[in-house]
């Protein structure tokens, strides 16, 4: 079946811009995460939704940082007034309760 | 405090070389750990889950094993596509949700 998928794939933006970048999740997966990756690096956590409880936003580095899940299903993370070093790989993933994770490509941001 | 640490961060073994990677992790309420392997520029693959001490798990080469308080991955006879980066993931139960750790990875290269 579908994976997970991630839009745009890259995104090159000028510092101070806004982005938005998309999550696709796998059919039936209640559980969505973002990371962020930088090059070399581990995973960074970001965000966790779970079904209809409130997001866990824990990992939000700071408040330009945002996203929401429509209808259990796709998210958006945005990204407001984006800097230098937002420059990352920002990975979405998606499970069933307490499963494996299932990561999408990624979308390969550049703040220029 | 819940933690998970790869070691080493980085083998290079000849085609053929067997050895294995370690994950050792502390955190309460274990659930699983999961194991992942990712290609530069991909996001990570689900490779494996173990749930309980003396569970292991094979496929291809890899085999993946848990003791209370590390995992193993170990890599047979090795070939030059296996190069990659492992990560592994503890995933706790908390407070009515799950909480993902993730490792920093063994970056491994294999030689022809």
């Amino acid at each position: 079946g579908a994976g997970v998928s991630q839009s745009p794939s890259n995104k090159v933006t000028e510092k101070g811009k806004d982005v938005e970048l998309r999550c696709d999740p796998i059919s039936g997966h209640t559980a969505l995460y973002w990371y962020r990756q930088s090059l070399g690096q581990g995973l960074e956590f970001l965000i966790y939704f779970q079904g209809n409880s409130a997001p866990d936003k824990s990992g939000l580095p700071s408040d330009r940082f945002s996203a929401e899940r429509t209808g259990g299903s796709v998210s958006t993370l945005t990204i407001q007034r984006t800097q230098q070093e937002d420059s990352a790989v920002y990975l979405c993933a998606s499970s069933l309760a307490g499963g494996p994770q299932y990561f999408g490509p990624g979308t390969r941001l550049l703040v220029l | 405090e819940d933690q998970v640490t790869q070691s080493p961060e980085a083998l290079r073994l000849q085609e053929g070389e067997s050895s294995s990677l370690n994950c050792s992790y502390t955190v309460s309420g274990l659930r699983g750990l999961f194991w992942y392997r990712q290609d530069p520029g991909k996001g990570p693959e689900f490779l494996f889950t173990l749930y309980s001490a003396g569970e292991e798990k094979e496929k291809e080469r890899l085999k993946a094993t848990l003791t209370k308080k590390e995992s193993f991955l170990h890599i047979t006879a090795p070939k030059p596509e296996d190069s990659a980066t492992y990560l592994c993931a503890v995933q706790a139960a908390l407070s009515g949700t799950y909480k993902y750790i993730f490792g920093t990875g063994t970056r491994l290269k294999v030689l022809a």
